[in-house]
């Protein structure tokens, strides 16, 4: 079964500032997945990738799967983006049922 | 536009009270999960379904049931309910296939206090 590491669990950066989240995991996976979560609200998928990068607006994802590694970068940061950042991969290849990161805590300051 | 709707936002309920969350989605997708978020442990999934009366118990099914009669709608039962239950609960669907690289869509959550 797959274990999952997100690091920092909170961050707080001025607004501008370029933000990286770090996710590790333990077993192979198919695909990663980066989700947002805002104060009270919902969660929403941002990312899901299972090789090199992809780029959304402000928002990049990269994966290392040799290293199981993912990184979550945020550029130009905005008091907007303040959210919790999850990681989830599933629990071994190929299996629909995620395993979750505890999250990141991300607070930008104006 | 909303596709996967979780029927109450907010539930107060007593010791011992049977709980019935639902949840629909209306994107035709096969699998439909239910999780629990509890602060410091993050998402842990309870139950899951890949089809039509098909459900895999999931991290922490005990105190919990499912029920999945129809595509579109997956409910989680809590048959007497106890004060560690009380928890944020999130439905969430994505499509089938085994691939284990489907993006969730997640409802907005159902916020239970029990007393």
């Amino acid at each position: 079964k797959n274990e999952v590491e997100q690091s920092p669990q909170n961050l707080t950066a001025q607004e501008g500032e370029f933000i990286t989240i770090n996710c590790s995991y333990s077993v192979g996976i198919s695909a990663l997945h980066w989700l947002q979560q805002h104060p009270g609200g919902g969660i929403v998928s941002l990312f899901m990738l299972s090789s090199g990068k992809k780029k959304h607006g402000r928002l990049i994802a990269t994966i290392n799967i040799q290293e199981k590694h993912s990184s979550l970068h945020i550029t130009a940061s905005h008091p907007r983006d303040s959210a919790v950042y999850i990681c989830a991969v599933p629990l071994n290849f190929g299996n629909e049922k995620l395993t979750f990161g505890t999250g990141t805590r991300l607070t930008i300051i104006p | 536009d909303v596709k996967v709707t979780q029927s109450s936002r907010y539930l107060v309920k007593r010791t011992g009270e049977k709980v019935f969350l639902e949840c629909v989605q209306d994107m035709d997708h096969e699998n439909m999960f239910w999780y629990r978020q509890d602060p410091g442990l993050g998402l842990r999934l309870i139950y899951f379904s890949y089809d039509v009366k098909m459900k895999e118990k999931g991290d922490i099914p005990e105190g919990y049931s499912v029920s999945r009669e129809k595509k579109e709608r997956f409910s989680l039962i809590l048959e007497s309910a106890s004060t560690n239950q009380t928890s944020m609960y999130l439905c969430a669907s994505s499509l089938g296939g085994g691939s284990g690289a489907n993006v969730l869509t997640f409802g907005a959550g159902s916020r239970l206090t029990v007393l």
